[in-house]
């Protein structure tokens, strides 16, 4: 069963407007939360994480929410721009306990930022 | 810096072939991973390090083996290839506990 989901496979935002990203867990042991961006042919690299500890995160033009109650936390980028046009991967991970530093990635949300 | 460095970018195999798939990392970090990423799901964990002499299972190890050869250094094998392999296999690194990962290029492999 997937412990953590992004439940839109794509999404398509104008230039300059915010783009929302989505994403759920279910494992209410994870404790920290990572977003990260993929170029094709590329490997993923590190955008922006949040601990449990706080509700939001802000780096320049892009935040993330987290929800603890909810189990949710969500990536906002603003304003969008065309580079930003690639597929998202929201991954957690528990920093206690067995298996500490492991990331379980989501399936990814491909965003499309149109002139 | 190179980061982390993946050899080679691409393979092709015939079913039951063997190959290994290189990684280093040049950052001094003390734990290593393999993942595969598949159309719409996402990367998984097939092995990771999680500090030089030690190598444990993730989500899908069946079909792997990997070695931790020093600590810059994290292979993966697989003994004989089938088309379930055909995958883009991506090494990462980190310093624990900081759980953010680093990534390399990526190896595309294709089993017929």
């Amino acid at each position: 069963d997937q412990q953590v989901k992004q439940n839109s496979p794509s999404l398509s935002v104008q230039e300059g407007r915010i783009s929302i990203l989505n994403c759920d867990y279910t494992n209410s042991m994870f404790d920290y939360f990572l977003w990260y961006k993929k170029y094709p042919a590329e490997g993923p690299t590190f955008l922006i994480s949040i601990s449990s500890i706080k509700d939001k995160n802000e780096d320049g033009r892009f935040t993330v929410f987290l929800n603890k109650s909810a189990k949710h936390l969500s990536l906002h980028i603003v304003p969008s721009q065309p580079g930003d046009s690639a597929v998202y991967f929201c991954a957690a991970s528990r920093l206690y306990g067995g298996s500490q530093g492991n990331l379980i990635f989501g399936k990814g949300t491909k965003l499309s930022v149109k002139p | 810096n190179a980061g982390v460095t993946q050899t080679p970018k691409f393979q092709v195999l015939k079913t039951g072939q063997s190959m290994t798939l290189q990684c280093a990392q040049d950052m001094n970090h003390n734990s290593m991973y393999w993942y595969r990423q598949d159309p719409g799901m996402g990367l998984r964990l097939i092995y990771y390090s999680a500090s030089e002499g030690t190598t444990d299972k993730g989500e899908v190890p069946n079909g792997y083996n990997v070695s931790r050869l020093n600590k810059r250094e994290f292979s993966l094998r697989l003994e004989s290839a089938a088309p379930s392999q055909t995958s883009v296999y991506f090494c990462a690194s980190s310093e624990l506990p900081q759980p953010k990962q680093y990534f390399g290029p990526g190896t595309r492999l294709t089993v017929t």
